[in-house]
């Protein structure tokens, strides 16, 4: 099936540190999602992006859809201790928003 | 705006009980809802999608007789994990989409189910 590969698995980053994270598929979708989760909790939506080479920001949290529409990225600008938790991408090819394929997550950890 | 939330956040049960799960959606009405079920530390994996008034749709591999899904209402949906065993023992987490033509899924804070 459908897979992402998404990268890196983990992180161990310094307060104020930038973070970069990605997810790649040899599969085209036709939207990607940018989701985190915090221990025992549900995922919560960060950045949807709709567009080929779109770049959207969502406070010090950017995203971009990849022109190939094989990947995305998420950048975290000056992170900060509250951004500990599980990174998660999704792609979505059609408009079944239960048919999105999940990446395996990245784990942030941000020390003071 | 888009909450969803799920009851209960945790549940220990005996082997051989049955469970059920409530998802709501707050402030929306969800014509589909998604349910998901989520190891340590592994990515969600769907297990079936729930539509209102009508039978929820499986993924491959999951058992419709033992995770019975209810779509009583555009604002409620159940799933009831019958006759668990431990292997059972898994983080749930039901989603909703707000339609509209969007795609994104708003999801609940997830229940810990624990078998016993």
């Amino acid at each position: 099936g459908q897979q992402l590969n998404q990268s890196p698995q983990s992180m161990f980053i310094q307060e104020g540190e930038d973070v970069s994270m990605n997810c790649t598929s040899s599969s085209i979708f036709n939207t990607w999602l940018w989701y985190k989760q915090d221990p025992g909790e549900g995922p919560v939506l960060l950045i949807a992006l709709y567009k080929a080479g779109e770049l959207t920001s969502n406070g010090r949290l950017t995203a971009q859809f990849g022109i190939t529409r094989k990947d995305s990225f998420l950048n975290i600008s000056a992170s900060i201790p509250s951004d500990v938790g599980i990174y998660f991408c999704a792609g979505l090819r059609g408009t079944n928003a239960g048919k999105s394929t999940f990446g395996d997550g990245t784990t942030l950890t941000v020390k003071p | 705006g888009a909450v969803v939330s799920q009851h209960p956040s945790w549940v220990i049960c005996k082997s051989g009980t049955s469970v059920k799960i409530e998802c709501r959606s707050l402030d929306f009405q969800a014509t589909t809802m998604f349910w998901y079920r989520q190891f340590p530390k592994q990515s969600l994996m769907l297990m079936a999608t729930s539509n209102e008034g009508s039978k929820a749709t499986y993924e491959q591999g999951v058992e419709k007789d033992k995770f019975l899904i209810n779509h009583a209402s555009l604002t409620l949906s159940t799933l009831t994990v019958t006759s668990a065993h431990p292997e059972d023992s898994s983080f749930y987490i039901c989603s909703a989409g707000t339609g509209g033509g969007g795609y994104e899924q708003y999801f609940g804070p997830g229940t810990r189910l624990t078998v016993t």
